[in-house]
């Protein structure tokens, strides 16, 4: 079944220890988001690849990161998590911008920082 | 800047209740999406709706889109604890940038 993998599904990190939370799709969607979502809230959109193109969102801080080597593989990289980044983090894909934005998502990654 | 409201929030109904879900806007969206998330689960789109006074069913859940297309509900009849989650209404953002904008959410809990 075609679909959105997150790997890996539980992180545990250190304040200040880089961390790379990692998506692959087998939709062959064009378009990748990455979402923080703290519990019991909308996700909170950080960015977005239309293709090899990257769109920050003006208020996603600098230590969010994210690399796109190809259309199938996305990956979050926190430089210098702090404790206010423990949350769930959701990739999601659709089809090259339509009407319908529609959006499939992963399971999510649930980061904790000790 | 285009704003989804959702309400309630939170609702904590008994097995076979009824219940709806709102999402209003003063802007015009040019499609809407219900999404529903489980707990430690991302989000599962449930339907999404395209034309002023749609209907549409999927079992015991039934949305609609606005006729101005500016706000949809989302009606569940004797909701099961099966249905329990966070439900998200969430449409496209103007521009056709391919971003949501989602409303806050609204948890439901259905007790057996």
């Amino acid at each position: 079944d075609a679909m959105v993998i997150q790997n890996p599904r539980y992180q545990v990190t250190q304040f200040g220890k880089p961390v790379t939370l990692s998506c692959s799709q087998t939709l062959n969607h064009n378009v990748m988001y990455w979402y923080q979502q703290k519990s019991s809230q909308a996700p909170k959109l950080l960015f977005h690849y239309y293709d090899k193109d990257f769109n920050n969102e003006a208020d996603t801080p600098d230590n969010f990161q994210s690399r796109r080597p190809n259309t199938s593989f996305c990956f979050l990289d926190i430089r210098s998590p702090g404790l206010g980044d423990a949350a769930m983090y959701l990739c999601a894909t659709s089809r090259e911008a339509s009407d319908l934005y529609e959006q499939y998502f992963g399971p999510g990654t649930r980061l904790t920082v000790t | 800047t285009q704003l989804l409201e959702q309400s309630p929030q939170f609702l904590s109904i008994q097995e076979g209740e009824n219940l709806t879900v709102y999402c209003n806007s003063s802007s015009v969206f040019s499609s809407l999406q219900w999404y529903r998330q489980e707990p430690g689960e991302g989000p599962v789109l449930l339907v999404t709706v395209v034309t002023g006074g749609e209907v549409k069913k999927l079992k015991r859940l039934t949305f609609q889109f606005g006729d101005a297309r500016k706000d949809s509900s989302l009606h569940i009849t004797a909701a099961q604890p099966g249905d329990t989650g966070l439900y998200l209404c969430a449409g496209g953002g103007s521009g056709n940038t391919g971003k949501l904008i989602f409303g806050q959410g609204t948890t439901l809990q259905v007790k057996p």
